[in-house]
């Protein structure tokens, strides 16, 4: 039983297409979020729900647009891909504050733009 | 804004070695979590151990236990009887007691066990 599952997990695709990626936890979490890692394994947020409301929204391109539809679900659309964009896309969640409430973080998405 | 440093990007030991990872950050902040995470080939991120910023006491999970200096803003990462399992890379988090919940990470260290 997945907590937080990603699809898809590879992707690989065009410059100039767009893509979504998909994240789901059955972990009744209220609050979500997108981590990209780029080729040098550097890790940095990207956006945070919680609720199905934006809380977090850091320098990202306005290429990159997510979705909540529900507090289960957090998608990422990405419009116009670059090179650049090739990286490993992690989704997370976790239930409020506190140091014992940890991010689960799902398997990620591993995005190559050719 | 928070940072998180790093400054070993590769560290090696022998099996059943003791190993440590350092990490410094910065903040202005006073009250927050620091929070050492493994990643293995799989990909998938693993939560290691985690130090409250207003305890004093080094937190300890089994043979993995940090050193955690709130003046000089140290939080390295102690790895005893090192085993091939625990090649990995490990990053150190930092993340706000308060408001947003992101995590904040250092850029990794490459550790590596030689049996």
């Amino acid at each position: 039983d997945t907590a937080v599952s990603q699809t898809p997990k590879y992707l690989v695709t065009q410059m100039g297409n767009d893509k979504s990626i998909k994240c789901e936890q059955n972990l009744g979490h209220d609050t979500m979020y997108w981590y990209k890692q780029d080729s040098k394994k550097f890790l940095k947020i990207m956006f945070s729900y919680n609720n199905k409301e934006l809380i977090i929204n850091e320098t990202v391109p306005n290429r990159f647009s997510p979705k909540s539809p529900d507090k289960a679900h957090l998608n990422l659309h990405i419009n116009s891909l670059e090179l650049g964009d090739s990286a490993v896309y992690f989704c997370a969640s976790n239930l409020g504050a506190g140091i014992y409430n940890e991010q689960f973080f799902g398997p990620g998405t591993r995005l190559t733009v050719l | 804004a928070q940072t998180v440093t790093q400054s070993q990007p590769e560290m090696s030991v022998q099996e059943a070695e003791t190993v440590t990872l350092s990490c410094t950050y910065d903040t202005s902040e006073s009250d927050y979590y620091l929070f050492w995470y493994k990643q293995p080939p799989s990909r998938q991120m693993i939560l290691v151990i985690r130090q409250e910023a207003y305890k004093q006491q080094n937190a300890t999970e089994n043979r993995f236990s940090v050193n955690f200096q709130k003046a000089a803003k140290s939080f390295s990462l102690k790895i005893s009887d090192s085993q091939l399992g625990d090649a990995a890379m490990y990053f150190c988090a930092y993340r706000s007691a308060r408001g947003a919940q992101k995590l904040v990470f250092g850029q990794g260290t490459r550790l590596t066990i030689n049996p």
